[in-house]
């Protein structure tokens, strides 16, 4: 049975750091993996996704890699900003073609 | 472009009471559609998803069951809440290709049950 696993679970930083956030699988055959925003009380917003076939994928000041063999991801913010104060998920997606989830890490980041 | 709408958006029903939440997807056809409820402490559970009209697969055992009367409908329910349904419950969606295709969430539903 897929566990995805975040570590830590909260993390509150001053403003312009660059981050790294983790995310680690125990199955290594999957199809993709992604990663997900979550603001307060609201819906789950897609902000990369990672075919198996790949090692990363960047899309403005974030950069998501996969190492599949290892079974991890991360998720590499830069210059960070009070408005990306947000929960980040990140899920995998097997066979079953259902997304498996993390339980998430919620990240403040202070002005 | 798809879209999906999720509603109610909160709901405060007292236990024993029957549930009903709605979700429609738009600009699309055939989509999996799936229903996840999340819980402080918790993270997302999946509870059902449907590769198809009248095509439902439960996840875990619970006192919800859902439906798929239409393509892009998918409704959940209940016929008694207990306590513990209460939750934030999110219909999602994508376009049943394996790779290379991300999910869609739904605004949410928020329920307490009193």
């Amino acid at each position: 049975k897929q566990e995805v696993t975040q570590i830590p679970a909260a993390l509150s930083v001053p403003e312009g750091e660059n981050l790294v956030l983790n995310c680690s699988f125990t199955d290594s055959a999957i199809y993709n993996l992604q990663w997900f925003r979550q603001d307060p009380g609201k819906g789950l917003t897609s902000l990369l996704l990672i075919q198996s076939s790949q090692r990363e994928q960047t899309s403005g000041r974030l950069n998501a890699s996969l190492d599949k063999s290892s079974g991890r991801s991360t998720l590499y913010i830069a210059a960070s900003q009070p408005g990306d104060s947000a929960t980040y998920l990140c899920a995998v997606q097997g066979g079953s073609e259902k997304l498996v989830f993390g339980k998430g890490m919620k990240l403040t980041v202070n002005p | 472009s798809q879209t999906i709408h999720q509603w109610p958006a909160t709901l405060v029903q007292p236990v024993g009471s029957p549930l009903s939440l709605e979700c429609t997807v738009e600009g699309t056809s055939n989509p999996n559609l799936y229903w996840y409820r999340q819980a402080a402490g918790r993270g997302l559970q999946l509870l059902f998803y449907s590769v198809g009209i009248g095509q439902i697969s439960s996840e875990v055992p619970q006192n919800l069951s859902a439906s798929r009367p239409q393509d892009r409908q998918f409704i959940l329910s209940s016929k008694k809440l207990l306590l513990s349904d209460s939750g934030f419950y999110l219909c999602a969606w994508d376009p049943r290709v394996l790779s290379g295709n991300t999910i869609y969430f739904g605004e949410g539903s928020w329920l307490t049950v009193v």
